[in-house]
């Protein structure tokens, strides 16, 4: 059971607009900032937003991220074949003292 | 370019121990933590451990608290993850993560390693 809660799926047609919730708590999102990473089969994890919604360099603006309370979300927009893969997001809890995904969102392209 | 090498996955039995290192280049390793981030199979991911930047601040998730030790050699730009007492719980690829501070705690993990296959199995 993850701390952070995501939804399982979600799709899109391409050039389509999606978006991605990622729900937290007080003692995490609340208070810590959120980052999002992006994982393709059999591949490590990248890093696609960090500090809620700032876009390492490399990282399409396609990609942005926001976060309100206890809640954070990536959205994906002109969206595209190759954007299908898993998309995690993560923020430290301040009482478990560690860090904490969410279950991890696959993006599906219709 | 910033580039992690894990080394050292293996099959290995319950109860065991094995030993992970992680090499990294391109970047002044002593400035940076390092994590260790792991992923069942068909799973999501889970933090592991993570060190700071003079290696004497070790950090564990609760999973592995008291059965993995990570420590880090600043001379040789390299983290170590050693394993003890494993369980088939533990089956994952584990992944070495350079982090974006010197510190480990409340920051984010930057670059990541291509990942180093543990299967616990009898």
């Amino acid at each position: 059971q993850s701390v952070l809660t995501q939804p399982p799926s979600v799709s899109g047609s391409p050039g389509q607009r999606v978006s991605i919730s990622c729900s937290g708590t007080s003692s995490n999102i609340g208070i810590n900032n959120v980052y999002w990473y992006q994982q393709f089969p059999g591949a490590a994890p990248r890093l696609l937003i960090y500090r809620n919604d700032h876009r390492p360099s490399g990282v399409p603006d396609r990609y942005s991220g926001s976060k309100s309370g206890t809640s954070a979300s990536l959205a994906i927009s002109g969206l595209r074949s190759e954007d299908e893969a898993d998309y995690y997001c993560e923020a430290w809890d301040d009482s478990l003292n560690a860090y904490v995904f969410g279950p991890g969102t696959t993006v599906i392209v219709l | 370019e910033v580039q992690l090498l894990e080394s050292g996955g293996a099959l290995v039995q319950p109860g065991g121990s094995l030993t992970l290192s992680c090499v990294v280049s391109g970047a002044t390793f002593i400035r940076y933590a390092m994590s260790w981030v792991r992923q069942a199979p068909g799973k999501g991911l889970e933090w592991v451990s993570g060190i700071n930047g003079s290696g004497d601040d070790p950090k564990y998730g609760d999973a592995v608290k008291g059965r993995f030790t990570i420590s880090r050699d600043n001379s040789k730009n390299t983290v170590y993850l050693v394993m003890n007492n494993v369980r088939a719980e533990d089956t994952a690829t584990y992944y070495c993560a350079k982090m974006k501070s010197t510190v480990p705690t409340a920051t984010y993990f930057e670059h990541w390693g291509q990942g180093t296959l543990v299967s616990v199995s009898s």
